[in-house]
């Protein structure tokens, strides 16, 4: 099973700052990665695919980057509605597994 | 647009069945796609719990294989999940989900289910 391990587990950025959020994978990866966004309350959205594609009607502020083991997921100009927890998923093998997550909260 | 609404017991004494059923609107299941479940709780984050191609062998997690049954049931347009002699460690919100394929990222989800194990 390929582990995924996300920094850091908490991340505060102010609105309008730029927050970087990592993903670590215990082998390699091709393009087979993705990042998704949850708010409380609510089941987790897919953001981003194949590392750096963005899903239908995500911002543009929202990119993907990386390769072989190592991921980012850039968010750029922070807004108040992105405040949430970001969780980043392999889907290069069965069982696919996901991130233990990343709270992206107030400054 | 299509809709994914999960459904069943949220409480659960150990030992007993775990089932749910997801019911789906706005998309035939027989149609195509992968149909699965995933879980979500406190202690260990997001888990896949398994999946089916609505003609195919389902794909079970391995930690869950031996309590495991996911079916779909294109009449009733509705995927089921079955998992026994469970524990407080599955207790989770459980997810039902649509994928293109086994090894893809999800793309649709429910709203999610609340199960409680305790006695």
């Amino acid at each position: 099973e390929i582990v995924m391990v996300q920094s850091p587990a908490t991340l505060s950025v102010s609105p309008g700052e730029r927050a970087t959020l990592s993903c670590r994978a215990s082998q390699s990866l091709r393009s087979t990665v993705a990042w998704y966004q949850q708010k409380p309350g609510q089941a987790p959205k897919l953001l981003i695919y194949a590392v750096s594609s963005r899903a239908t009607g995500v911002p543009a502020r929202f990119s993907g980057s990386g390769s072989g083991t190592e991921f980012t997921l850039t968010i750029d100009s922070l807004q108040s509605q992105d405040f949430a927890v970001y969780y980043c998923q392999q889907y290069n093998n069965w069982p696919l597994t996901f991130g233990g997550g990343t709270k992206v909260e107030f400054k | 647009q299509v809709h994914l609404q999960e459904s069943g017991p949220g409480l659960l004494k150990p030992s007993e069945t775990l089932s749910l059923t997801c019911t789906v609107s706005g998309y035939s299941i027989g149609s195509g796609f992968q149909w699965g479940w995933i879980r979500q709780s406190p202690g260990k984050g997001l888990e896949y719990v398994g999946s089916i191609y609505h003609s195919g062998s389902p794909y079970y997690s391995p930690a869950l294989n031996s309590r495991l049954s996911i079916s779909v049931d294109t009449s009733k347009n509705q995927l089921s999940l079955k998992l026994t002699s469970v524990t407080a460690a599955d207790t989770a919100v459980y997810y039902c989900v649509r994928k293109d394929t086994v090894v893809s990222p999800v793309e649709i989800w429910g709203q999610g289910a609340l199960v409680t194990v305790s006695s």
